[in-house]
């Protein structure tokens, strides 16, 4: 139950894009097309942003967007706002039926 | 409206006992898989626990295995977690949270923290 890898942190300017990766292995992130993102504001539970790789929840903003490429999955938020500025956190079904997340991203709204 | 209350958090010794509840409503309880999760002060979130709809199927992280047991009862819309065996590294917020149809976690409570402590 090894944590999926994702940058410790990244930043962009207002109005930018950026993207934050995810990797796994072929028993989670490569495996299946159940990798999920989630916005954590401090003291906040988490949201979900995007499921099943790519889809975007009701109400979530299209500024959201995921893809996948082999064990790593990718999430890209464009045209950033101040409000972005949160942790993010992957997660993947498993081969072991368990939960795995990523150790979390914080971006920075500069 | 989906509403997931978590209670029953608090200060407990190294080697002592919690139970954790969450209240569903807003959504039939006895149809979703539940899960915990939780994440310690300033760290990231860890997937605890997940049950099946009928509890035939319960997972556990290798952290928590033998010392926690995730529990729920259909008919009062409820979802526990007994914690045992208590140890500092336990110390976080406990989240409840609903298991959708599309794998991911759509729907979790406020959280419910718990210190592990002499």
């Amino acid at each position: 139950q090894s944590a999926l890898t994702q940058p410790a942190s990244v930043s962009g300017s207002p109005g930018q894009s950026i993207t934050i990766s995810c990797t796994g292995a072929s028993s989670d992130v490569g495996g299946y097309n159940y990798v999920s993102w989630y916005q954590q504001h401090p003291g906040k539970a988490p949201k979900l942003m995007i499921y099943d790789v790519s889809n975007r929840p009701s109400g979530v903003s299209n500024r959201f967007s995921g893809s996948k490429s082999g064990n790593t999955a990718s999430l890209t938020i464009s045209g950033l706002q101040a409000e972005d500025e949160a942790d993010y956190y992957c997660s993947s079904y498993t081969s072991s039926s368990t939960g795995v997340f990523g150790g979390g991203t914080k971006l920075t709204v500069l | 409206e989906v509403q997931l209350v978590e209670s029953g958090g608090g200060l407990v010794k190294p080697g002592g006992s919690l139970r954790l509840s969450c209240a569903a409503s807003g959504f039939a309880f006895s149809s979703y898989s539940m899960n915990w999760v939780r994440q310690a002060p300033g760290k990231g979130l860890e997937w605890v626990s997940s049950i099946s709809i009928g509890s035939s199927y319960i997972y556990y992280a290798d952290s928590v295995k033998g010392r926690f047991t995730i529990s729920r009862d259909n008919a009062k819309n409820s979802l526990y977690l007994q914690m045992n065996s208590l140890r500092a590294e336990d110390t976080a917020v406990y989240y409840c949270a609903r298991f959708s149809v599309y794998s991911s976690w759509d729907y979790w409570g406020q959280g419910t923290l718990v210190t592990v402590s002499s």
